[in-house]
């Protein structure tokens, strides 16, 4: 069974401080992997995702990950914060082998200071 | 404008009471998921559906029933068998693929009161 751990619950940093949340995941086979966002009151929001290809991939508002297979990780990141990053990030991946059924993990709460 | 609604937004149950949520998707998306989300432990699968007239269980079904007679639609029954069912249900959507993730509604928070 896949499954993911994301490592920090909650992180605080100021407006312009980089950011980078921790992913890692647990199965052998290909998998797809996600970052979803969710701002206060909305709805969960698909920042990036891999599949093949490039294992660093950029996203929308400034966001990039990186997929390091030997060490199955796939870390979010963000050079420049903004306050308007104050959200709750969840890093989700799938498989051909499991019904493309997403696993998440339990998410990172970011809260950015003005 | 193509995606998910889900309602109602919110909802209040009284204990012993079953209770259905709705949620309809208009992206002609074959598949269809029910998650619930809970502080701290992310989201977890309840359901999913990948065809019409089919669905399979997830990590957390108990307590749950669901049906799918449209591709458009897949709402989720909360049973008074659910002992904890209090919390934030999330319906989405996607492809049969699964390469582009998921589309999600804006959820229904659920009470019992």
């Amino acid at each position: 069974a896949q499954s993911v751990s994301q490592h920090n619950h909650h992180v605080i940093l100021s407006e312009a401080a980089s950011l980078e949340l921790g992913c890692n995941y647990s199965y052998g086979g290909t998998v797809n992997l996600f970052w979803y966002v969710q701002y206060p009151g909305q709805h969960l929001q698909l920042l990036l995702k891999y599949f093949s290809g490039d294992p660093l991939v950029k996203g929308i508002k400034g966001f990039e990950a990186e997929f390091i297979k030997s060490k199955f990780s796939f870390n979010l990141r963000k050079p420049s914060v903004q306050w308007s990053d104050t959200a709750e990030y969840f890093c989700a991946v799938n498989s051909r082998s499991n019904d493309y059924k997403l696993s998440f993990g339990a998410g990172t709460t970011v809260t950015v200071r003005a | 404008d193509g995606g998910i609604t889900q309602s109602p937004k919110y909802l209040f149950r009284k204990e012993g009471q079953n209770v259905t949520l709705s949620c309809e998707q208009n992206l002609n998306h074959d598949a269809m998921y029910w998650y619930r989300q809970d502080p701290g432990q992310g989201l977890r699968l309840i359901y999913y559906s990948q065809i019409v007239n089919d669905f399979q269980k997830g990590d957390i079904a108990e307590g749950y029933s669901v049906s799918r007679e449209k591709k458009e639609s897949f709402p989720l029954t909360v049973t008074s068998a659910q002992k904890n069912p209090t919390a934030f249900y999330l319906c989405a959507s996607s492809s049969t693929s699964g390469h582009y993730g998921y589309t999600f509604g804006s959820g229904t928070r659920l009470t019992v009161v």
